[in-house]
């Protein structure tokens, strides 16, 4: 079965700064991860996904690297703001077919403050 | 486009009480549709996938008598949490896919509900 993990799972940085989050994940035979931001009691917003054929993806201050082999990716948030402070969830998508097909195994998330 | 509802966004219910939650798609087809639940500092767990017209199939773990799904058309899909319990408690996300779970469709996610079982 399998699991992602996310690390860490709370940051606490000032305004301005780069950052990194982390998520791993135990089999690499997958089809996509996605990465989603969730505000408190809300539900998801898709930020980027990468094909597990693709390495990176961008999307202005967000790159998202992926590494198959080794079941990692990271999220990188360059000059983080305020705005930026929610859960950030890492989710991948399986290669297998049947009653897995189209389903998401998510991380438990890493909760990002942003502080003036 | 690709805008997904949940209502009630919020709701609050008496122990031994049935509670349904309604997911819509409102700009396209959603031949597929997923019910999450997730519980405070814990990761989205999977309970159903439902496809339009048929049987939801359920997670290990998930009692089908108790959270009922019905697919019944292509932009709505419900859960019903029947005899409610404390533990219920929860949020719950839906996500809607165009295709029948395909490996080339994106998930769209509803905003949620925050049920709360007294």
């Amino acid at each position: 079965k399998q699991e992602v993990t996310q690390i860490p799972a709370a940051l606490s940085v000032p305004e301005g700064e780069n950052l990194v989050l982390n998520c791993s994940f135990t089999d690499s035979a997958i089809y996509n991860l996605q990465w989603f931001r969730q505000d408190p009691g809300k539900g998801l917003t898709s930020l980027l996904l990468i094909q597990s054929s693709q390495r990176e993806q961008t999307s202005g201050r967000l790159n998202a690297s992926l590494d198959k082999s080794s079941g990692r990716s990271t999220l990188y948030i360059a000059a983080s703001q305020p705005g930026d402070s929610a859960t950030y969830l890492c989710a991948v998508r399986p290669l297998g077919g049947g009653s897995t097909l189209g389903r998401l195994y998510f991380g438990r998330g890493t909760q990002l403050t942003v502080w003036p | 486009g690709a805008v997904v509802s949940q209502h009630p966004s919020r709701v609050i219910c008496k122990s031994g009480t049935s509670v349904k939650i309604e997911c819509r798609s409102l700009d396209f087809q959603a031949t597929t549709m997923f019910w999450y639940r997730q519980f405070p500092k814990q990761s989205l767990m999977l309970m159903a996938t439902s496809n339009e017209g048929s049987k939801a199939t359920y997670e290990q773990g998930v009692e089908k008598d108790k959270f009922l799904i019905n697919h019944a058309s292509l932009t709505l899909s419900t859960l019903t949490v029947t005899s409610a319990h404390p533990e219920d408690s929860s949020f719950y996300i839906c996500s809607a896919s165009r295709a029948a779970g395909g490996r080339t469709d994106t998930q769209y996610f509803g905003p949620g509900t925050r049920l709360t079982v007294l």
